[in-house]
C-alpha cells in the first residue's frame, strides 16, 4: 500500500529559528513529490521535486529529494510568525491511480514571537 | 484571478439529507479532483476527472457521486448524508497529470448531525 509519512507531526519554535520538516514515502511508480503550505484554507503549492539531489529554493524555504532513500526535507530558515501553518507532503504515484497524489498527515508548525 | 472556486463554504446537514458541493475553475484545466480532509489527517482522494465526460474513483469514493459535463465544473454529490462524511472537502485542478502541481479551492466545511 502506498504511504507518505511526515515527521514531526507538530513543532513549536521561536522566530529566527531554523526548522527541518521530514517526509518519507513508499509508493509504486514514483513521479514527483510536492510540498504544500496550508493555513486556514486551501493548501498552497510550494515545491515540486522530481530529481534526486537537486535543491529547490524560494526565499527562506528550500527542499531536496533523495530518491534512493525515499525521503524529502523542507527547510525554513529565519522563521517568522507568518510561517505558522500545516505543511503537507504529497507524492504523485504513476501506478493504478494514474498519477494521483497521496498525502501525508502534515506537520503543524507554530512559530512564536 | 479566481482559480478554483468552491461553494458553499460551510454547510450543516441532517443525516439522510442530500446535497451537492460545487466546484468550478477558470484556468481551463483538464484534470479535476475532490479530496476530503479529516482532523489531523492528510487529504484523501474521493473522485477525479481527466476531462469532460470522464470520471473515476479515488481512494474513498463510497457515499459520493460526481459528474463532469463541462471542463469548468466538477460537482460532488452526497446522496444520503452520514456522520462519517463530516469533513472538509477540497476541490483541485491541474493542467496535466505529472510535473504540474494541483491548485486547490478554499474548501467546504461540512457537518452531518
Amino acid at each position: 500500500e502506498d504511504k507518505v509519512v511526515q515527521s514531526p507531526l507538530s513543532l513549536v519554535v521561536h522566530e529566527g529559528d531554523t526548522v527541518t520538516l521530514n517526509c518519507s514515502y513508499e509508493v509504486t511508480n514514483f513521479r514527483s513529490l510536492l510540498w504544500y503550505k496550508q493555513e486556514k484554507k486551501a493548501p498552497t503549492f510550494l515545491f515540486m521535486l522530481t530529481s534526486s539531489g537537486i535543491e529547490k529554493k524560494s526565499g527562506r524555504l528550500s527542499s531536496i529529494l533523495d530518491k534512493k532513500e525515499l525521503f524529502s526535507i523542507l527547510n525554513i530558515t529565519a522563521t517568522q510568525t507568518g510561517d505558522s501553518a500545516v505543511y503537507l507532503c504529497a507524492v504523485e504515484s504513476g501506478g493504478g491511480s494514474q498519477g494521483n497524489l497521496i498525502f501525508g498527515k502534515g506537520t503543524k508548525l507554530s512559530v512564536k514571537p | 484571478n479566481a482559480g478554483v472556486t468552491q461553494t458553499p463554504k460551510f454547510r450543516i446537514l441532517k443525516i439522510g439529507q442530500s446535497m451537492t458541493l460545487q466546484c468550478t475553475q477558470d484556468m481551463n484545466h483538464n484534470y479535476m479532483y475532490w479530496y476530503r480532509q479529516d482532523p489531523g489527517m492528510g487529504l484523501k482522494l474521493i473522485y477525479y476527472s481527466v476531462g469532460a465526460g470522464i470520471t473515476d474513483k479515488g481512494e474513498v469514493p463510497n457515499g459520493y457521486n460526481v459528474s463532469r459535463s463541462t471542463t469548468e465544473d466538477f460537482p460532488l454529490r452526497l446522496e444520503l448524508a452520514a456522520p462519517s462524511q463530516t469533513s472538509v472537502y477540497f476541490c483541485a485542478s491541474s493542467t496535466a497529470q505529472g510535473n504540474q502541481p494541483q491548485h486547490f479551492g478554499d474548501g467546504t466545511r461540512l457537518s452531518i448531525l
